[in-house]
């Protein structure tokens, strides 16, 4: 089955710089990237997601790129915010109705 | 956007009675939800995949008659955990998926006394 890495378990930034979060998958077949951001206590949120027919993505301050042949994909947060420290979520999966293999989640800190 | 309904936030319960997790998808329907847990500081584990009118699909692992899901419509989802016991005490997150991708509920935590 699909498994999938996530690089670093924590990142702390100072407020304003960035934040690269970096996650390999092992099934070629995926084709469907979704980053979520979960903070303490609730359920994950969705922030950007990609699919495998496009190599970048942009909202705001957000942005995530992906290389297929390297099957690694990455998540961009730019100027950063004290509440985007949150943890983070890579996912990847083969179709729309299949179920999600999660990486292990990056805890993230900006520091005012 | 999609929004997925859980209840209740939190719940505590005594050792050896059972307790029921409702996953509610309030403006879409949903033909698939997906369980998890969470433990602490740690990524979410699909338990299973419940799929409206017919049996769950549980992971390797995870015990179906321990955790009984029922998908009896598509707009709601329930996880029972039976027999519960201190080390089912977990975060337990349900997700369904729209036309947009995957939505998922805010989550229950269960605390077995």
């Amino acid at each position: 089955g699909e498994n999938v890495e996530q690089h670093p378990s924590t990142l702390s930034v100072q407020e304003g710089d960035s934040a690269v979060i970096k996650c390999t998958y092992s099934d070629s077949a995926s084709n469907y990237f979704p980053w979520y951001k979960q903070e303490l206590g609730k359920g994950p949120q969705l922030i950007i997601d990609i699919r495998s027919n496009v190599g970048e993505k942009k909202d705001q301050r957000i942005a995530v790129t992906l290389n297929k042949t390297a099957k690694h994909f990455s998540l961009h947060i730019t100027e950063t915010q004290p509440e985007d420290s949150a943890v983070y979520f890579c996912a990847a999966t083969k179709a729309a109705g299949n179920k999600l293999t999660f990486g292990g989640g990056t805890r993230v800190l900006v520091k005012p | 956007g999609a929004v997925v309904s859980q209840h209740p936030s939190r719940v505590i319960c005594k050792s050896g009675t059972s307790v029921k997790i409702e996953c509610r998808s309030l403006d879409f329907q949903a033909t698939t939800m997906f369980w998890y847990r969470q433990f602490p500081k740690q990524s979410l584990m699909l338990m299973a995949t419940s799929n409206e009118g017919s049996k769950a699909t549980y992971e390797q692992g995870v015990e179906k008659d321990k955790f009984l899901i029922n998908h009896a419509s598509l707009t709601l989802s329930t996880l029972t955990v039976t027999s519960a016991h201190p080390e089912d005490s977990s975060f337990y997150i349900c997700s369904a998926m729209d036309k947009y991708g995957y939505t998922f509920g805010s989550g229950t935590r269960l605390t077995v006394v």
